[in-house]
């Protein structure tokens, strides 16, 4: 069973404050880690796909680091602002599931943007 | 373009009946995908479907079928409905093969009673 986890569960954050959360994965197998933003009733949104031990993404002010190695991935808002409060899932793709897409999910941080 | 689209959007459901759940994928998209989400945990992967043929299966028990279509629609059954099949469900869809993201539609709520 693959375990994929995500800290903190919920967070309540000031506006303007900048934050992270963590997702833990399994180290070996890697294919891909994705992070995705979910508003309520609302289409969870595709934010990075990272492959790379090391790599670093960017998205206005949101951006993800990736270590495959030791299994962690940060996600970090700078500047947070109310439209920011959303769920964020992460997602592990392991190698030996390319082929049929399979993504394991953790089970989300809940972020509160606090005006 | 539209985005990945489905239907119905709410769906109430008495135990043992059966139940159909459609899915448009995003124009060029073959590969389409379900999740289930049970409140407070992660979608969970259900099915993948690749040109008409299934490519992966989660650890869902059989009742959970699921085809393909030719213009690359799919639809997901789940036949003898029991309480514990109450939840969202989630396609999505992606240009298959490669480091691509997968894109989601709105889901389906599923309610039985």
């Amino acid at each position: 069973i693959l375990n994929v986890e995500q800290s903190p569960q919920s967070l309540h954050v000031q506006e303007g404050d900048s934050t992270n959360f963590t997702c833990s994965f399994p180290s070996s197998n890697f294919y891909a880690l994705h992070w995705y933003r979910w508003e309520t009733a609302k289409s969870p949104e595709a934010l990075f796909v990272m492959t790379l031990n090391g790599d670093e993404k960017k998205k206005g002010r949101i951006s993800a680091t990736l270590n495959t190695k030791e299994g962690y991935s940060y996600l970090y808002i700078k500047g947070s602002q109310p439209e920011d409060s959303a769920t964020y899932l992460c997602a592990f793709e392991r190698s030996m599931d390319f082929g049929n897409e399979k993504l394991t999910f953790g089970t989300g941080t809940r972020l509160t943007i606090i005006p | 373009d539209a985005g990945v689209t489905q239907s119905p959007t709410h769906l109430i459901k008495t135990r043992g009946q059966q139940v159909t759940l459609r899915c448009s994928p995003i124009s060029g998209h073959k590969s389409v995908s379900w999740y289930q989400q049970v409140l407070g945990q992660g979608p969970q992967f259900i099915f993948q479907y690749y040109e008409k043929e299934e490519r992966g299966r989660g650890n869902f028990p059989d009742r959970f079928s699921a085809r393909q279509f030719p213009n690359y629609s799919s639809e997901l059954n789940v036949n003898a409905l029991l309480l514990g099949d109450s939840a969202l469900y989630l396609c999505a869809s992606k240009v298959a093969g490669g480091f691509y993201e997968q894109y989601f539609g709105p889901g389906t709520r599923l309610t039985v009673t």
